[in-house]
């Protein structure tokens, strides 16, 4: 069974700049998540998704924003990006019944 | 508002001997604790959970003990290898519908490093 999968690995964009993250999860989970881990803030909750809506939103500011499509796979986009948004981006999957999520490797996001 | 607290923030032991992760917790609403183990370049990886109707549960050589009066909960890593060296991270989930539900909260994170 395929894990959670995240495309692309590694990123590097400019300051001002936009970047889509793209996230695939397990087969027949439902229930898709997105995290931003960092050295000094740890792993943050971004926001939630079930059946393309979105359940719950963490504390990060309006140029954070994801989205779910009918298939389950998710993608999360930064607007104007800032030096502070560089990351170790995470998603992950629950069948949403099981509460044991999945997480995939991540996307590695450097601001510049 | 750091809702988890996790301690220590590192930790070094001997092949062998058995490491304790603990953690806090403030929001009562939690109903689903986990612990995640993370090697570096990797995501977060569960480890083994516990619901708070349990005081202890057991998998392998990774034990979780539960203390739902004072709101605290540990894992025991019983004779710890070099694998084991990584970054632990305890979290508590909301499972029913409600504020701040559906979201995993997690503590700092400890690096433990285990030396043969």
């Amino acid at each position: 069974k395929a894990g959670v999968t995240q495309t692309p690995r590694y990123l590097i964009k400019t300051r001002g700049q936009q970047v889509t993250l793209s996230c695939s999860p397990i087969s027949g989970h439902r229930s898709v998540s997105w995290y931003q881990q960092t050295p000094g803030q740890g792993l943050q909750f971004l926001f939630e998704y079930f059946s393309e809506t979105q359940r719950n939103k963490g504390n990060f500011p309006g140029r954070f924003s994801g989205r779910q499509f009918s298939n389950s796979r998710s993608e999360m986009n930064v607007s104007t990006l800032e030096l502070g948004d560089s990351a170790l981006y995470l998603c992950a999957s629950n069948w949403d019944q099981n509460y044991g999520y999945t997480f995939g490797s991540g996307t590695r996001l450097t601001v510049v | 508002q750091q809702q988890v607290k996790q301690s220590p923030q590192s930790l070094i032991v001997q092949k062998g001997g058995i490491p304790i992760i603990n953690c806090a917790y403030e929001n009562t609403a939690f109903d689903y604790f986990p612990w995640y183990q993370q090697f570096p370049g990797k995501g977060p990886a569960l480890l083994i959970a516990i619901r708070p109707d349990v005081s202890e549960k057991k998998e392998g050589r990774f034990t979780i003990s539960f203390n739902k009066s004072a709101k605290q909960f540990s894992l025991h890593i019983m004779d710890s290898q070099p694998g084991d060296s990584a970054t632990y991270f305890c979290a508590a989930y909301r499972t029913y519908s409600g504020a701040g539900s559906y979201q995993l909260t997690f503590g700092k994170g400890t690096k433990l490093s285990v030396i043969p």
